[in-house]
């Protein structure tokens, strides 16, 4: 089966450092990540995404994610964060040949910006 | 608007009553999606719709809950006999069943249900 880790509940960031939110990911065959945020009161939104070709995607906002498929991992990070940066990130996975059509969330990392 | 809606926004009910929740899709998206997200929780799964295809119920919690979609576009999800547990943020999306695999969800707003 599979399925998503976001080890970290909360991550804690100084406005201007760089922020990484971990994303761990088990499945049978070629994955399809994504990244999505949820800003306090509003609805989730997509930011990037890695299907195929380079490793290092780039999407909304200047984050960016890697794709590591020795690791099973596809972190999400930022060079330099802003405090509007603060939301709930979601990582998700989905594998074409589990037969399956749904797509699994992680259970969400709080990402807090400190000015 | 161009995004996925969603109705109502808010629904209080007894427990024991049933509830019915509306989402209308963007227009073209073959591939509709129900979530349920609990307070600080992460998504739950919970049905799938794609095209004229078998809906994918895997993540129905009981067969209180039921969802069906007619004419390939607006999508209702049906509580009967509702719990206390059953109280959430039901989040609805779609994406271009294009390519299917690989296209990015967009959620809408979601409903809020309490049940007292």
């Amino acid at each position: 089966a599979q399925s998503v880790a976001q080890p970290e509940d909360q991550v804690n960031v100084a406005e201007g450092n760089p922020l990484t939110v971990k994303c761990t990911y088990s499945v049978s065959g070629n994955p399809y990540l994504f990244w999505y945020v949820q800003y306090p009161n509003r609805g989730l939104q997509f930011l990037l995404k890695y299907i195929t070709g380079d490793n290092l995607v780039k999407g909304s906002y200047g984050f960016e994610a890697e794709f590591n498929k020795s690791q099973t991992s596809f972190h999400l990070k930022k060079p330099s964060a802003l405090v509007s940066d603060s939301a709930l990130y979601f990582c998700a996975v989905r594998a074409l040949n589990t037969g399956g059509f749904k797509t699994i969330f992680g259970a969400g990392t709080r990402l807090f910006v400190k000015a | 608007g161009a995004g996925v809606s969603q109705s109502p926004s808010n629904k209080v009910t007894e427990k024991g009553k049933d509830v019915e929740l509306r989402c209308d899709p963007i227009s073209g998206h073959t591939a509709l999606y129900w979530y349920r997200q609990s307070l600080g929780q992460g998504l739950e799964f919970l049905i799938y719709f794609q095209g004229n295809s078998a809906p994918d119920k895997s993540g129905l919690p009981s067969d209180r809950f039921s969802a069906e979609r007619t004419g390939g576009s607006v999508s209702t999800l049906t509580i009967q006999r509702t719990q206390q547990e059953d109280s959430a943020v039901y989040l609805c999306a779609s994406s271009s069943g294009l390519a299917e695999g690989y296209n990015e969800q967009f959620f809408g707003p979601g409903t809020r249900l309490t049940v007292l």
